[in-house]
């Protein structure tokens, strides 16, 4: 069974400091990632895609993948009191590209 | 230009009782998949249709069926239900080839008593 490990958290950071959220995953024949970010009582909307080994930057978020390690994690930049929410790993692998999420890691950016 | 919407928000049943929920893919998208997201953890994937076909579902009983019509629209029908399926039911849409990369709607909440 494919899974997608996240740890619940609550993760806890004061305004302005750096978020690392981690990520790791069971099929060693997965292909892409994505992050998704979840406000309470809302729906998840994407914030990242990776597919190759390396970093990848879009303005405050980066996201990192080893693939050798088998985990993906996100980092948040000068982290904001609206960036608190609830951060979702996915992944797929095969050949139905359906995305497998994990159960989420919870931010809290506090001022 | 439409996202994805979702009918209805909210809805309460009974147990035994069966419920349709119903989905409008984004302007554009071909593909629509339906989740179940229990409180406090991931969507769980519960079948996703292509060309008014299933082409993908996941480990949920037969209970739970749907159908996509020509329009890319689609629903989700639940039989039979009991206090378990209580849960925030996400449709999802992409593209094909494309189907990593899911554009969410709002949601309906079901609560069964």
């Amino acid at each position: 069974q494919k899974e997608v490990e996240q740890n619940s958290g609550p993760l806890s950071v004061p305004e302005g400091a750096i978020a690392s959220l981690n990520c790791t995953y069971s099929d060693r024949g997965s292909q892409s990632f994505f992050w998704y970010r979840q406000y309470s009582g809302k729906s998840p909307e994407l914030i990242m895609s990776i597919y190759s080994n390396g970093d990848k930057e879009d303005g405050r978020f980066t996201a990192q993948l080893n693939k050798a390690s088998q985990y993906v994690s996100l980092l948040i930049r000068d982290s904001q009191p609206s960036d608190s929410a609830t951060y979702l790993c996915a992944v797929t692998s095969g050949g139905s590209y359906i995305p497998t999420f994990g159960r989420g890691t919870s931010l809290i950016v506090h001022p | 230009d439409a996202g994805v919407t979702q009918s209805p928000t909210h809805l309460i049943k009974t147990r035994g009782q069966q419920v349709t929920l119903r989905c409008s893919p984004k302007s554009g998208h071909d593909t629509v998949s339906w989740y179940q997201q229990a409180l406090g953890q991931g969507p769980q994937f519960i079948f996703q249709y292509y060309e008014e076909e299933e082409r993908q579902r996941g480990n949920f009983p037969d209970r739970f069926s749907g159908h996509q019509f020509p329009n890319y629209s689609s629903e989700l029908n639940v039989n039979a239900l009991l206090l378990g399926d209580s849960a925030l039911y996400l449709c999802a849409s992409s593209l094909k080839g494309d189907w990593g990369i899911q554009y969410f709607g709002a949601g309906t909440r079901l609560s069964v008593l």
